[in-house]
């Protein structure tokens, strides 16, 4: 079965750095999203992604935070200059033809900001 | 503002017995309606979703629910828990319109009890 995956699984890094979270969505699925879930809190949207374009963003998702799909299977999610708060479980999904289908989830990136 | 809410945070069941998890909603029009699963240090699955039809839903794992439109409810049902079922539990609602996105519930951590 098609699943969504993640790399890293977990990724430590100073504050002040950049990060950049991978993410290999469903082979025929035309959205990407990502989400990010901190600990002990409830899972929040950040952006949708779907023809090259973002469609759509969070408050959460400011300047410091950008996306891409450099080739026609990876979705990456760049944060440029990395804050304490920062930390959390980002997830990426993706869903198919049409916006209005189910999203399916990766395993998640536990980011840890120090 | 849409919301999603899972009143109950922490729930122990013993093995075999039934569970209902419970969720409302709020939104001006009727939303696409989700539960997902999350075990520890996995990702977000889908355990079920409610587009339109049949108010009654079910999905894997012997789980099913129930969209009730007068009590802006989809709660979770099984008949009969087996300790395999412990994990988080998140409600989530689609917005209807061009990102999909999903705005989740705080969720509910089901324990069970031997």
């Amino acid at each position: 079965e098609p699943e969504v995956t993640q790399t890293p699984s977990h990724q430590v890094t100073q504050m002040g750095q950049e990060v950049i979270l991978r993410c290999v969505p469903i082979s025929n699925h035309l959205y990407f999203y990502w989400y990010r879930q901190i600990l002990g809190q409830k899972v929040e949207f950040l952006v949708s992604f779907y023809n090259n374009e973002i469609s759509e963003k969070s408050e959460i998702f400011d300047d410091q935070f950008s996306v891409e799909r450099p080739d026609g299977s990876n979705f990456t999610l760049k944060i440029r200059s990395t804050k304490l708060e920062d930390s959390a479980m980002y997830f990426c999904a993706s869903s198919g033809m049409r916006s209005q289908e189910t999203q399916y989830f990766g395993p998640g990136t536990r980011l840890l900001v120090l | 503002a849409q919301s999603v809410t899972q009143p109950d945070i922490h729930i122990t069941v013993s093995e075999g017995a039934s569970l209902e998890l419970r969720c409302n909603y709020s939104y001006g029009a009727t939303p696409y309606l989700f539960w997902y699963v999350q075990s520890p240090g996995q990702g977000l699955q889908l355990l079920l979703k409610y587009f339109s039809g049949d108010t009654l839903v079910q999905g894997i794992k012997g789980f099913e629910a129930e969209f009730k439109r007068s009590q802006s409810s989809f709660n979770l049902r099984k008949p009969s828990v087996h300790w395999s079922d412990a994990a988080e539990y998140f409600c989530a609602v689609a917005l209807a319109g061009a990102t999909n996105k999903l705005i989740f519930g705080t969720g509910t951590l089901l324990a069970v009890q031997p």
